[in-house]
């Protein structure tokens, strides 16, 4: 089955600068990958998803990247904001098949 | 569009009792939903899918008896936690699969068994 890893598991940046989460999975059957935010007591949130048919996919400060050949994929958030500190965690799929997650990246934003 | 609704957000019940989680969709049709459980500082754990007008597939390990999930109907499903005991206490969240291809959290629950 899929497996998903997902480093750092914590994250502390400066209020401005960027921000790179790293995922890695197993199955190269996959073909949905999207990234989650979760603030304390929530559940998550989708903020950004890229298909496996698309390398980079950016929506203002946020940007995925895929590499299909390494089976890797990255979040990529720039400018930091104090409202960007939550956990985030991405995912891996066959579309039509449940999800399997990543550990979880805590993500701080230093003001 | 796309809204997963998740109630209760919170609840606290006595050893021994059954708590119902709902997840609803309020703008579309929900086909398939899952259930996950979440523990502190942990990744999310699929528990079971559920597929409207059938059983749900359990995960291995997930008790399908003590985890009772009922999807009768495109816009509900529901997740009876049989016999709570303490070490069921933990936050548990739905998800679904939307019309336009994508898949929608609801807010989650957090469960405490006392």
């Amino acid at each position: 089955g899929e497996n998903v890893e997902q480093h750092p598991s914590t994250l502390s940046v400066q209020e401005g600068d960027s921000a790179v989460i790293k995922c890695t999975y197993s199955d190269s059957a996959s073909n949905y990958f999207p990234w989650y935010k979760q603030e304390l007591g929530k559940g998550p949130q989708l903020i950004i998803d890229i298909r496996s048919n698309v390398g980079e996919k950016k929506d203002q400060r946020i940007a995925v990247t895929l590499n299909k050949t390494a089976k890797h994929f990255s979040l990529h958030i720039t400018e930091t904001q104090p409202e960007d500190s939550a956990v985030y965690f991405c995912a891996a799929n066959l579309y039509g098949q449940n999800f399997v997650f990543g550990p979880g990246t805590r993500l701080s934003v230093l003001p | 569009g796309a809204v997963v609704s998740q109630h209760p957000s919170w609840v606290i019940c006595k050893s021994g009792t059954s708590v119902k989680i709902e997840c609803r969709s309020l703008d579309f049709q929900a086909t398939t939903m899952f259930w996950y459980r979440q523990f502190p500082k942990q990744s999310l754990m699929l528990m079971a899918t559920s597929n409207e007008g059938s059983k749900a597939t359990y995960e291995q390990g997930v008790e399908k008896d003590k985890f009772l999930i009922n999807h009768a109907s495109l816009t509900l499903s529901t997740l009876t936690v049989t016999s709570a005991h303490p070490e069921d206490s933990s936050f548990y969240i739905c998800s679904a699969e939307t019309d336009f291809g994508g898949y929608t959290f609801g807010s989650g629950t957090r469960l405490t068994v006392v």
